[in-house]
């Protein structure tokens, strides 16, 4: 299983794009790039998945490089309610009987 | 249900106390996940299983712990004389296949061992 590496904490200010990088060096050609949303008092929640290049849906952007060693999740135009912890996961695509989470990045949205 | 249902929500043992922590996944799903979230950490996987079967329990900290999916569905984690280093949210999580690429989480069981 692939190890990631993500900032601990990050602050943003409302109205702002938000980056937070994910490095995975030893991705396995078969894993792909999850990312969940955790807010206080929930389960996490699936925000988007890619393999490589770039996916986007209502939440969020996933930038993936041709090397894969690393990704961004984008978020457009933040609001107090991003404020959350973000996990970055590098899950194998056909089975995993094991999802590992690593600690997240924590961010605090600013008014 | 609509989603993945965990109860209790809150449970407070004494030391020494055996509890049981309740999941229903979404209906039809294949796989289901038990974590263990301490207090500003991530949630650390404990077992997961694949209909009845329990085909990884090597993320439950000792014996102590023990889980269940007898039918396929409802899934049990019991946790036998309680500790206070058990103390921790409990996350139950489900997947509708066995390509676990998306995982629906419940709100969890906060778990105090006083």
């Amino acid at each position: 299983l692939a190890k990631t590496t993500q900032p601990i904490s990050m602050d943003s200010y409302e109205g702002q794009e938000v980056n937070i990088t994910c490095s995975h060096n030893n991705i396995a050609t078969n894993d792909y790039i999850t990312w969940y949303q955790q807010f206080p008092s929930q389960g996490p929640r699936f925000i988007i998945q890619g393999y490589k290049t770039k996916v986007t849906n209502e939440v969020a952007s996933l930038f993936i490089p041709a090397d894969r060693k690393s990704s961004t999740l984008s978020l457009p135009r933040v609001s107090l309610s991003d404020t959350a912890v973000y996990y970055c996961l590098a899950t194998e695509g056909v089975r995993d009987d094991k999802i590992i989470f690593g600690k997240g990045t924590r961010l605090h949205i600013l008014p | 249900g609509a989603g993945v249902s965990q109860s209790p929500r809150y449970k407070v043992a004494k030391r020494g106390q055996d509890v049981a922590l309740r999941c229903d996944p979404i209906s039809g799903h294949v796989s289901l996940f038990w974590y263990q979230q301490a207090l500003g950490q991530g949630p650390e996987f404990l077992t997961y299983f694949q209909n009845e079967a329990q085909l990884d329990k090597s993320g439950l900290p000792s014996d102590r712990f023990f889980a269940e999916r007898p039918e396929g569905s409802v899934s049990t984690l019991k946790i036998q004389r309680t500790q206070q280093e058990d103390s921790a949210v409990y996350l139950c999580a489900s997947s509708p296949g066995p390509t676990n690429e998306k995982l629906f989480f419940g709100s969890g069981t906060q778990l105090s061992v006083l």
